[in-house]
C-alpha cells in the first residue's frame, strides 16, 4: 500500500522559512517523479513543483520560483520542500504526490504575523 | 500561469449523468494527452479518478469517464450517486514543463 506522510508544517512569520518532508513507503520511491501541490483554505488545488527520479530535472510554478527548493533523498525515501521568503499567500495545505496519482494527507503551512 | 477553466458548480439528480468541462489552450490540454481528474470530499485529500484523458485507475467506478476534444476536456459521471457529491479538479501537463489545475467544480447531487 502506498503511503505518503507529510510533516514540517506550522505557523511561520512572513519572510520566514520552513522545510517540509514527505516520507514514502509501499512503492519504489526512486522510480517515480514526485510533486508538491498546495491548497489554500477554501480554495482549489495549485501545482507547486516536481522532481524527477534522480533529482536532475526540477520545475517550479512561477509563484514559488526562486523561493522554494524541491529535493529528494532516495536512500531515505523522502521528498523535501525548502520554503524561504514565505508570504501570506503561501498559506495552504501542502500535499506531496507520487506522479500526481497518489498523495498524502497534507501538512498545513500558515504564514502570519 | 493561468488555471484551466471549469464551471464553478454543476448539479444532477441521483441516477442522472452530468458532465464537467475543463478548458485550456493548445499549450496544455490541446497539446498533450495528459489530462487528469481528481475528486475531493470536504476535509479529505484529492483522489485520482481519471488519468491520461480517459483512463481509470484500478478501483475507480466505471461510472466515471473522461474525454477530450481540442482544448477542452470533459469528465462524465453516469448513474449519479449521493457519494459522488464532491469537488472535482482537472489537471494537465503544460508545455513550460509545469502542471496546471482547473479552479474546481462543486458537484451537488440533488
Amino acid at each position: 500500500e502506498v503511503q505518503l506522510v507529510e510533516s514540517g508544517g506550522g505557523l511561520v512569520q512572513p519572510g520566514g522559512s520552513l522545510r517540509l518532508s514527505c516520507v514514502a513507503s509501499g512503492f519504489p520511491f526512486s522510480s517515480y517523479w514526485m510533486h508538491w501541490v498546495r491548497q489554500a483554505p477554501g480554495k482549489g488545488l495549485v501545482w507547486v513543483s516536481r522532481i524527477n527520479t534522480d533529482g536532475s530535472i526540477i520545475n517550479y510554478a512561477d509563484s514559488v520560483k526562486g523561493r522554494f527548493t524541491i529535493s529528494r533523498d532516495n536512500a531515505k525515501n523522502t521528498l523535501y520542500l525548502q520554503m524561504n521568503s514565505l508570504r501570506a499567500e503561501d498559506t495552504a495545505i501542502y500535499y506531496c504526490a507520487k506522479s500526481l496519482a497518489e498523495g498524502g494527507q497534507g501538512t498545513l503551512v500558515t504564514v502570519s504575523s | 500561469q493561468s488555471a484551466l477553466t471549469q464551471p464553478a458548480s454543476v448539479s444532477g439528480s441521483p441516477g442522472q449523468s452530468i458532465t464537467i468541462s475543463c478548458t485550456g489552450t493548445s499549450s496544455d490540454i490541446g497539446g498533450y494527452n495528459y489530462v487528469s481528474w481528481y475528486q475531493q470530499h470536504p476535509g479529505k485529500a484529492p483522489k485520482l479518478m481519471i488519468y491520461d484523458v480517459s483512463n481509470r485507475p484500478s478501483g475507480v467506478s466505471n461510472r466515471f469517464s473522461g474525454s477530450k476534444s481540442g482544448n477542452t476536456a470533459s469528465l462524465t459521471i453516469s448513474g449519479l450517486q449521493a457519494e459522488d457529491e464532491a469537488d472535482y479538479y482537472c489537471s494537465s501537463y503544460r508545455s513550460s514543463n509545469t502542471q496546471v489545475f482547473g479552479g474546481g467544480t462543486k458537484l451537488t447531487v440533488l
